[in-house]
């Protein structure tokens, strides 16, 4: 099976833009979870999505928000970039929810963003 | 914030050495998972133990959990230079979502 897959990989843009950010989970997988990491701030949790429906979010601001297609693919958008949300965003699949039922997120290779 | 805690922060050791890393966390859990990072890259799963065992093993990576304690450790053995990499642990403990730690980044040295 072909694993989780991301585009773009690399993602220059200016302050006050707006980004989108795709996600193709590997088949099957129902799950897909988003992530921000930055050197100062770790692996931050920002939404999940399960069936088209957006099952948990952390607490990233309201300028951060996703959606699922009926395939399972995800995009992530944020508007109104500000120069710290400079990141590597992450996307991960698993089959069912990511947590509780111990299960294995598959990550993607990452989007990174800078923000100038 | 984040449920676990990483401990050391930076491990650097010679190739051969066994490596430990530790996790704390704060709530109660079901699972613990360990992930490792290359840099740059995306989280590669490694090991799952569930909150009713107390040691897992998977090649040269050994984990054990005390709950009681609220700590995990993953023990690399026999290191090599291809482990070079961040380990992250992953709790359930904070709603039906993975919380990941702060992140071990281990150098081995050739």
């Amino acid at each position: 099976k072909a694993g989780v897959t991301q585009t773009p990989r690399y993602l220059i843009k200016t302050r006050g833009q707006q980004v989108t950010l795709s996600c193709s989970p590997i088949s099957g997988h129902r799950s897909v979870s988003w992530y921000q990491q930055t050197p100062g701030q770790g692996l931050q949790f920002l939404f999940e999505y399960f069936s088209e429906t957006q099952r948990n979010k952390g607490n990233s601001p309201g300028r951060f928000s996703g959606r699922q297609f009926s395939n399972s693919r995800s995009e992530m958008n944020v508007s109104t970039l500000e120069l710290g949300d400079s990141a590597l965003y992450l996307c991960a699949s698993s089959l069912e929810l990511a947590g509780g039922l111990g299960e294995t997120q598959y990550f993607g290779p990452g989007t990174r963003l800078l923000v100038l | 914030s984040q449920q676990g805690e990483e401990d050391p922060q930076a491990l650097s050791i010679q190739e051969g050495e066994n490596a430990t890393m530790n996790c704390s966390y704060k709530t109660s859990i079901n699972n613990l998972q360990w992930y490792r990072q290359n840099s740059g890259r995306g989280l590669v799963h490694l090991i799952l133990i569930r909150s009713n065992e107390r040691e897992k093993h998977s090649g040269r990576l050994r984990v054990t959990l005390d709950t009681s304690k609220k700590s995990s450790s993953l023990l690399i053995t026999a290191s090599r230079a291809a482990d070079t990499a961040s380990y992250f642990c992953a709790t359930d403990g904070s709603g039906d979502k993975l919380t990941f730690g702060t992140g071990t980044r281990l150098a081995v040295r050739p």
